[in-house]
């Protein structure tokens, strides 16, 4: 099993449908960050969360520590929002990193493709 | 605002080359990650510096070393490059706050 899994892994939407991407994780975590990768590979992060809720423009990030799970919503999803979304923790502490911080631990992310 | 560097972009090496891929960290960013996503599949930690020294390490093989330089940019030396190598090798860099930043990536095929 995955430490970070996401749902759904594919997802198509028409524009302006309301978009939610499902991330949970079995590892103890210092932060959860949302990242976007575009076909070409680069990656954009878009959120760092260890608690409560972000919202950046139509995108809104959440968090829930105890049951260890956090959604990533699109609001009026445009089709420049086609991409592939990744879930990845900064665990506390890992055994098979030696117990570091920093390094990220990824889901296999969501693509999402919007039709117009 | 300054992003993080990375270079070359692509980079073509046959099998038992050696590759050195450079990491230019966002200013007053002191530490760096490197990631290598292959064809696929989610990418996965390699290795780490903070300030100069290797803070954390990940899977990466034995024929790859790395190292953070006094002005902060790393560079990941890759040695008997073999066909499973080919990959997007990001670096990404943080400060105090731990977000960290990616560079847009270096694509390496090797044949």
């Amino acid at each position: 099993k995955n430490e970070v899994e996401q749902s759904p892994q594919n997802l198509t939407a028409q524009e302006g449908e309301f978009i939610t991407i499902n991330c949970s994780y079995s590892v103890g975590i210092s932060a959860l960050h949302w990242l976007q990768q575009h076909p070409g590979g680069g990656i954009v992060s878009l959120f760092m969360l260890s608690s409560g809720k972000k919202k950046h423009g139509r995108l809104i990030a959440t968090i829930n520590i105890q049951e260890k799970h956090s959604s990533l919503h699109i609001t009026a999803s445009h089709p420049r929002d086609s991409a592939v979304y990744i879930c990845a923790a900064r665990a506390v502490a890992h055994m098979n990193y030696g117990g570091s911080q920093g390094n990220l631990i990824f889901g296999k992310g969501t693509k999402l493709s919007v039709k117009p | 605002a300054a992003g993080v560097i990375q270079s070359p972009r692509h980079l073509i090496k046959e099998k038992r080359e050696t590759a050195t891929l450079k990491c230019y960290p966002i200013p007053r960013h002191d530490t760096v990650y490197w990631y290598q996503q292959g064809p696929g599949q989610d990418p996965q930690f390699l290795i780490s510096f903070y300030e100069k020294m290797q803070s954390d390490k990940g899977s990466i093989p034995d024929r790859f070393s790395a190292q953070q330089f006094s002005d902060y940019h790393s560079e990941l030396n890759m040695s008997s490059l073999e066909l499973g190598d080919s990959a997007l090798y990001f670096c990404a860099s943080s400060s105090d706050s731990y977000e960290q930043y990616f560079g847009p990536g270096t694509r390496l095929t090797v044949t």
